[in-house]
C-alpha cells in the first residue's frame, strides 16, 4: 500500500495570504489528522476528520480549517498568514479511531 | 491540557550501547505509540501500546505501556549509526488526539 501522500512539500506564502493543504490518506484509512510542528512548540494536534465530519480539535485560532472528501482525501487551510504559521504541516491516517497513525512527510510552509 | 514530559532531550550513543527513554504523562492514556523522525520527514511509527503493562518489541526495539497507564518507556539495544534521529513518545486518550513529547534527539559520540 502507498503511504500518506501531502502536496505540496514545500510552500512560501507571505503575511495575510492563504493557503490550501493536500493529504492523501492510506488507502482503507478514514480518520485523517493533521499537526503543526514547530521548533518552539513541537508537535501540535490541529483537528480529526472522520467520514468527512470533523470530530475532534485542538486549540488552534480559526484561521485554521480543515475538510474530508468521501474518498477521504483531506484539505487544510490556513487564512490570514502570519509569520507564526511558519511550521511543518503533518499528516497522519489510521483506519478507526484508537489505533496507531502513520504519518505523511509533511508540508513544510514559510510565511515571509 | 494533557502534557508529556520526555526524557532525556538528548543523548549521545556509541555503535553498540543500549539506550532508553521514558515519557511521563500528568493523565491517563489510553494508547502509547513511539515514533522516529529523520531530518526533512515525517515520524514514523515505531511501535504502538495498546494496554496497560503490556511490553512489545520490534526488532532491536522494546517499550512498554506503564502499570499506571500515565507512562511509557522506550529501549534501543545494540544501538547502530542509523538509529540517530529524533524519538517521540505519543499518549492517545479518546478519539484520535494524539499528545506528543518534547522528542529525545539521538546523536552519535564524536
Amino acid at each position: 500500500k502507498a503511504g500518506v501522500t501531502q502536496t505540496p512539500r514545500y510552500l512560501i506564502k507571505t503575511r495575510g495570504q492563504q493557503v490550501t493543504l493536500s493529504c492523501s490518506p492510506i488507502s482503507g484509512h478514514r480518520s485523517v489528522s493533521w499537526y503543526q510542528q514547530t521548533p518552539g512548540q513541537g508537535l501540535q494536534f490541529l483537528f480529526e476528520y472522520f467520514s468527512e465530519t470533523q470530530r475532534n480539535k485542538g486549540n488552534f485560532p480559526g484561521r485554521f480549517s480543515g475538510r474530508q472528501f468521501s474518498n477521504s482525501r483531506s484539505e487544510m487551510n490556513v487564512s490570514t498568514l502570519e509569520l507564526g504559521d511558519s511550521a511543518l504541516y503533518l499528516c497522519a491516517s489510521s483506519e478507526t479511531s484508537g489505533v496507531g497513525q502513520f504519518f505523511g512527510p509533511g508540508t513544510r510552509l514559510t510565511v515571509l | 491540557g494533557q502534557q508529556l514530559n520526555q526524557s532525556p532531550q538528548s543523548m549521545f550513543i556509541q555503535e553498540g550501547e543500549d539506550v532508553s527513554m521514558n515519557c511521563t504523562s500528568s493523565s491517563i492514556f489510553n494508547t502509547w505509540l513511539w515514533y522516529k523522525q529523520d531530518p526533512g520527514e515525517g515520524p514514523v511509527l515505531l511501535i504502538a501500546l495498546y494496554k496497560a503493562g503490556e511490553l512489545t518489541s520490534n526488532g532491536r526495539l522494546t517499550a512498554q505501556f506503564g502499570i499506571t497507564r500515565k507512562d511509557s518507556f522506550l529501549n534501543i539495544s545494540a544501538s547502530i549509526p542509523s538509529d540517530v534521529g529524533i524519538y517521540f513518545c505519543a499518549g492517545q486518550a479518546a478519539g484520535n488526539k494524539l499528545t506528543f513529547g518534547g522528542g529525545t534527539r539521538v546523536l552519535v559520540k564524536p
